[in-house]
């Protein structure tokens, strides 16, 4: 059973569009996590979510708004699509938020590609 | 702010032969230290935790070391073999978020 699922895996879209990529976690964790890995591999936190409440929120263009529906699923839906989103985009969970003694467990990626 | 760095970024090693990968970081207030491992198209696979109060851990031919004062995490890899090829982050644990090196990408040939 996979513990954290993304969908879709693959994603082609033009620019100006608007997209979604879900999450799901089966762990029965409390956070949960989106983070981009852009063309040069560097992997960023873009949200944090802990049961259900945003806790981290870094500087990310508010074209891009996580959903947390439960604490299992967390969402990230992306408006108006630009070049520069094109990345790799992945979901962790973990069971709490901190302090830090948490082991991430991440799904498999979602490479979106804008043209 | 939290600065991660891997060296080398890339390494290529006959298989066998033990290896060092690198880490360093720039804020010693940390929790703890992770080595991921990535498999092309896949996700992160977590190798090893480091607490913060610890200096190394090990599992199987893994042994990774954590020095807080020098800023420095060393993955030490021995025998290795060609599935060991893939990228190794390391990854520092603040209260709430990992901040992630750009990783060393190994190649391990038969």
């Amino acid at each position: 059973d996979t513990a954290v699922s993304q969908t879709p895996k693959y994603l082609v879209t033009q620019m100006g569009n608007d997209k979604s990529i879900k999450c799901e976690q089966n762990l029965g964790h409390d956070t949960m996590y989106w983070y981009k890995q852009d063309s040069k591999k560097f992997l960023k936190i873009m949200f944090s979510y802990n049961n259900k409440e945003l806790i981290i929120n870094e500087t990310v263009p508010n074209r891009f708004s996580p959903k947390s529906p439960d604490k299992a699923h967390l969402n990230l839906h992306i408006n108006s699509l630009e070049l520069g989103d094109s990345a790799v985009y992945f979901c962790a969970s973990s069971q709490s938020d901190g302090p830090g003694a948490n082991v991430l467990t991440f799904g498999a990626g979602s490479r979106l590609t804008v043209l | 702010k939290q600065e991660v760095t891997q060296i080398p970024a890339a390494l290529s090693v006959p298989e066998g032969e033990n290896l060092v990968l690198n880490c360093s970081f720039t804020d010693s207030a940390i929790y703890n230290l992770q080595w991921f491992r990535q498999d092309p198209g896949k996700g992160l696979t977590s190798l090893l935790l480091i607490q913060s109060s610890q200096r190394e851990q090990t599992s199987g031919r893994l042994n990774a070391s954590l020095d807080k004062s020098s800023g420095r995490s060393t993955l030490y890899i021995a025998a290795s073999q060609p599935g060991d090829s893939a990228t190794y982050l390391c990854a520092l644990s603040g209260y709430s978020t990992l901040t992630f090196g750009k990783g060393t990408m190994l190649l391990v040939s038969p």
